[in-house]
């Protein structure tokens, strides 16, 4: 069946801290990615996507993501975290194109300490 | 950016009765929406494709004589939990996908509904 693994459940920074989460998803052909932010209170809000072209992703607020292709992998960064970046992230794959559903890995909470 | 509203945000109803959600998208045509649910710490979990003008498509495990999904317009989703029960409590998410994106949905901001 098609999964998306996210490998941390909660993580806790500092501000200035540099952020790796991970994103790992099974294989199933062509594949669109994406990551979600939820901010407490309030929506799930597109961060940035993949669809072809340069794996550098990237999107807004400073953050990025980079696909490889061989590790079935989409890790999203930031080099440097505020105490804004507080959120919930959700890394999601759409499998089979325009006609397909997201599937959404379970989330990661990021707690950024002032 | 594409804005989803959902209406109500919160509601508390007795057991037994049925809720409608509403889902508009208010700046593009959505043939396509989708209702998922989210329990607390948990991620999101597909309940059912709404397209304009067809049946509802439900994931599996969802009654969908339970969770009546009605997409009568391209702005316009709902979602009545009929006879609801307790167990029903969650919250609702809905979404819309972007015509012009492979994939891309945008997410309305979601309805906590509280079963007594």
């Amino acid at each position: 069946a098609q999964s998306v693994s996210q490998h941390n459940h909660h993580v806790i920074l500092s501000e200035a801290a540099s952020l790796e989460l991970g994103c790992n998803y099974s294989y199933g052909g062509t594949v669109n990615l994406f990551w979600y932010v939820q901010y407490p209170g309030q929506h799930l809000q597109l961060l940035l996507k993949y669809f072809s072209g340069d794996p550098l992703v990237k999107g807004i607020k400073g953050f990025e993501a980079e696909f490889i292709k061989s590790k079935f992998s989409f890790n999203l960064r930031k080099p440097s975290v505020q105490w804004s970046d507080t959120a919930e992230y959700f890394c999601a794959v759409n499998y089979g194109g325009s006609q397909g559903n997201l599937i959404f890995g379970k989330g990661t909470k990021l707690s950024v300490k002032p | 950016g594409a804005v989803v509203s959902q209406h109500p945000s919160w509601v508390i109803c007795k057991s037994g009765t049925s809720v409608k959600i509403e889902c508009r998208s208010l700046d593009f045509q959505a043939t396509t929406m989708f209702w998922y649910r989210q329990f607390p710490k948990q991620s999101l979990m597909l309940m059912a494709t709404s397209n304009e003008g067809s049946k509802a498509t439900y994931e599996q495990g969802v009654e969908k004589d339970k969770f009546l999904i009605n997409h009568a317009s391209l702005t316009l989703s709902t979602l009545t939990v009929t006879s609801a029960h307790p167990e029903d409590s969650s919250f609702y998410i809905c979404s819309a996908r972007d015509p012009l994106g492979p994939g891309t949905q945008y997410f309305g901001p979601g309805t906590r509904l509280t079963v007594l």
